[in-house]
């Protein structure tokens, strides 16, 4: 089945800094890649999302690109804000309809 | 975007004792809902697959007859947590996806379970 590794484990930056996460994954067919905010208690939020014929998407302070031949893509967050502390997850599906699986997280600490 | 709604928020059962817990989606059909199960610091892993007028689908690993799923219509599903015990407590999240398009999964606020 797929497997999806995420790092870093835990990200500490300046605000104003930009933080970068990146996940791998092992299945080549799998198709969209979403990125998911989850703060403490709550549920998971979609920040942004990619699908395979896209190398890279951005929205405001947030971007994703996407390796489909390396089987990787990224996360960046410029100018962070300590509101977007919370812990990040990416995920991988192979075919709509088809569950998620999500990385184990990464917990963003941005310090004023 | 659309919603689905999870109850309840927080449960604090006693070990032995069944708990039911629901999903549904308010302003949509869900063909599919998918079960997840998160432990402190850890990431979401998916216990199980529910389809509407069908049996769910077990991940491996996963206790079909002490997790019991319902999906008895398109906007409803169930998750019951039998006979719990203290390792069953967590934190259950669903989320869903519309019949319409779209590949965005929607998420319930999740469930605190506390088996005592």
């Amino acid at each position: 089945g797929e497997n999806v590794e995420q790092h870093p484990s835990t990200l500490s930056v300046q605000e104003g800094d930009s933080a970068v996460i990146k996940c791998t994954y092992s299945d080549s067919a799998s198709n969209y890649f979403p990125w998911y905010k989850q703060e403490l208690g709550k549920r998971p939020q979609l920040i942004i999302d990619i699908r395979s014929n896209v190398g890279e998407k951005k929205d405001q302070r947030i971007a994703v690109t996407l390796n489909k031949t390396a089987k990787h893509f990224s996360l960046h967050i410029t100018e962070t804000q300590p509101e977007d502390s919370a812990v990040y997850f990416c995920a991988v599906q192979r075919n709509y309809g088809q569950n998620f699986v999500f990385g184990p997280g990464t917990r963003l600490s941005v310090l004023p | 975007g659309a919603v689905v709604s999870q109850h309840p928020s927080r449960v604090i059962c006693k070990s032995g004792t069944s708990v039911k817990i629901e999903c549904r989606s308010l302003d949509f059909q869900a063909t599919t809902m998918f079960w997840y199960r998160q432990f402190p610091k850890q990431s979401l892993m998916l216990m199980a697959t529910s389809n509407e007028g069908s049996k769910a689908t077990y991940e491996q690993g996963v206790e079909k007859d002490k997790f019991l799923i319902n999906h008895a219509s398109l906007t409803l599903s169930t998750l019951t947590v039998t006979s719990a015990h203290p390792e069953d407590s967590s934190f259950y999240i669903c989320s869903a996806r519309g019949n319409a398009g779209g590949t965005e999964a929607f998420f319930g606020q999740g469930t605190r379970l506390t088996v005592v």
